[in-house]
């Protein structure tokens, strides 16, 4: 069974950083391309950013909103995903969800989410 | 980037009811659209991918159609756990974005 759980939420001063885990289980991690989605409180679903398997170049792409500021990364030793988040905002105030379509293309939809994380940017 | 829309934004059904969701991209997408189905508090669900395929375990009377911009989720008979707010994913270029959603709740 595909099992992803975030880590790392809390709350955290404007300017400041934080660093989101997704300890990623039941399927070849290091083979599949991982993502970030966000939403903030009673909003719709954002893309954050995404990277490929090592495989396939190891590349990120990000949102404008958060490109410059957020850095995606793997350690396939450790099935694990993470986002730094750093500059923070209040409009970064989300849940963080880490997704995946798992052994298929990305294109194909995320198939398995995590239960999220909750991220709140406040003085 | 490539911008979804999608109507309405809210409609209220009875059990039973067809409902239809229309989503629309901002350029043609061809059939790379993905619908969701999420509940409070709780994750999305992928119900649709490549705009008509059903995702293992969705019950049939869940089906997606249309091709290039415009893209419609139809639920021929709705169910009681069928309310729930439903977006359409563009995964046609990076980067892969949401409809703002359609939230469909009891009449």
């Amino acid at each position: 069974e595909v099992q992803l759980v975030e880590s790392g939420g809390g709350l955290v001063k404007p300017g400041g950083s934080l660093r989101l885990s997704c300890a990623a289980s039941g399927f070849t991690f290091s083979n599949a391309w991982m993502n970030w989605v966000r939403q903030a409180p009673g909003k719709g679903l954002e893309w954050v950013g995404r990277i490929k398997s090592k495989t396939d170049g190891g590349t990120t792409d990000y949102a404008a909103p958060v490109k410059g500021r957020f850095t995606i990364s793997r350690d396939d030793s450790k099935n694990t995903l993470y986002l730094q988040m750093n500059s923070l905002k209040t409009e970064d105030t989300a849940v963080y969800y880490c997704t995946t379509a798992g052994q298929y293309y990305d294109t194909s939809g995320y198939r398995h989410w995590g239960q999220g994380t909750l991220v709140t940017v406040s003085s | 980037d490539i911008q979804m829309t999608q109507s309405p934004s809210s409609l209220s059904a009875s059990v039973g009811d067809r409902v239809t969701i229309t989503c629309r991209a901002s350029q043609s997408i061809s059939s790379y659209l993905n619908w969701y189905q999420q509940k409070p508090g709780k994750a999305p669900k992928l119900l649709i991918y490549a705009a008509s395929s059903l995702q293992s375990g969705v019950p049939s009377r869940f089906s997606g159609s249309g091709s290039g911009t415009d893209f419609t989720l139809t639920i021929s008979s709705l169910q009681p756990e069928d309310f729930a707010t439903y977006y359409c994913q563009q995964s046609y270029i990076t980067l892969f974005t949401f409809g703002p959603g359609t939230k469909v709740d009891i009449k």
